[in-house]
């Protein structure tokens, strides 16, 4: 079974401080991605990394920065905690297509990071 | 770039009724097309998905999906819900991300959320 593991289940932060968000996946798979989902609002996409060290921003990725130094390992930051950011906070990974290949392209989710921003 | 609109926010049906919860996106261009489920404080699950080749695929949970090329649509289908199904449904399409279109992220709907009532 594919794993997508991420570091905290809830997470309570004040106003300014750094928050570091972390994500683990065990599938070997090129793709990263971290979404925040919000009540009517759906799954909005933050940033992607299709490799180590590269990244790419998303829909939203003010207030927000990446990390993706090892394979398996993708990490959020926030530099400066704000209300607005109370959020919850979804990792997915997938693998990136390869032709005929017969890998699967759809992605895996974490079991989300519920914020709070005090 | 690729939009999704999820009709309906909400769906409240009463157990054993059919239902469909309706999924459009934004381009005809050749797709990936997915259905995800969000049961309370989890992460999304894959429940179906079409890549190629037949136009209705099914889940091992007894729902469906017809992909619908000339109406780029992709509606979710059960002939028979259970209390169990209440959850979110989130619908998404892939949307190419490098020139060589060999990379793609997600884009998703908003989600319906199905309330089965006894």
């Amino acid at each position: 079974d594919v794993k997508v593991t991420q570091s905290s289940r809830y997470l309570v932060k004040r106003t300014g401080e750094k928050v570091f968000l972390e994500c683990v996946q065990d599938m070997d798979h090129e793709n990263m991605f971290w979404y925040r989902q919000d009540p009517g609002l759906g799954l909005r996409l933050i940033y992607f990394s299709y490799d180590v060290k590269m990244k790419e921003k998303g829909d939203i990725p003010e207030g927000y920065s990446v990390s993706r130094e090892k394979k398996e390992r993708f990490s959020l930051i926030l530099e400066s905690a704000s209300t607005n950011q109370t959020s919850m906070y979804l990792c997915a990974s997938s693998f990136q297509l390869a032709g005929l290949s017969k890998r699967t392209y759809e992605q895996y989710f974490g079991p989300g990071t519920r914020l709070t921003v005090t | 770039a690729q939009s999704v609109t999820q009709l309906d926010s909400q769906v409240p049906v009463f157990e054993e009724a059919p239902v469909e919860l309706r999924c459009n996106y934004s381009s005809s261009v050749s797709v990936y097309l997915f259905w995800y489920v969000q049961y309370p404080n989890q992460g999304l699950q894959l429940l179906l998905k079409y890549l190629s080749g037949s136009t209705l695929v099914e889940s091992i949970n007894g729902f469906e999906a017809e992909f619908n090329k000339s109406q780029t649509s992709f509606h979710l289908r059960k002939p028979s819900v259970h209390i169990s199904d209440t959850a979110e449904y989130f619908c998404a399409v892939s949307d190419i991300i490098n020139s060589g279109g060999s990379n793609y992220k997600l884009t998703f709907g908003k989600g319906t959320l199905l309330t089965v009532n006894p």
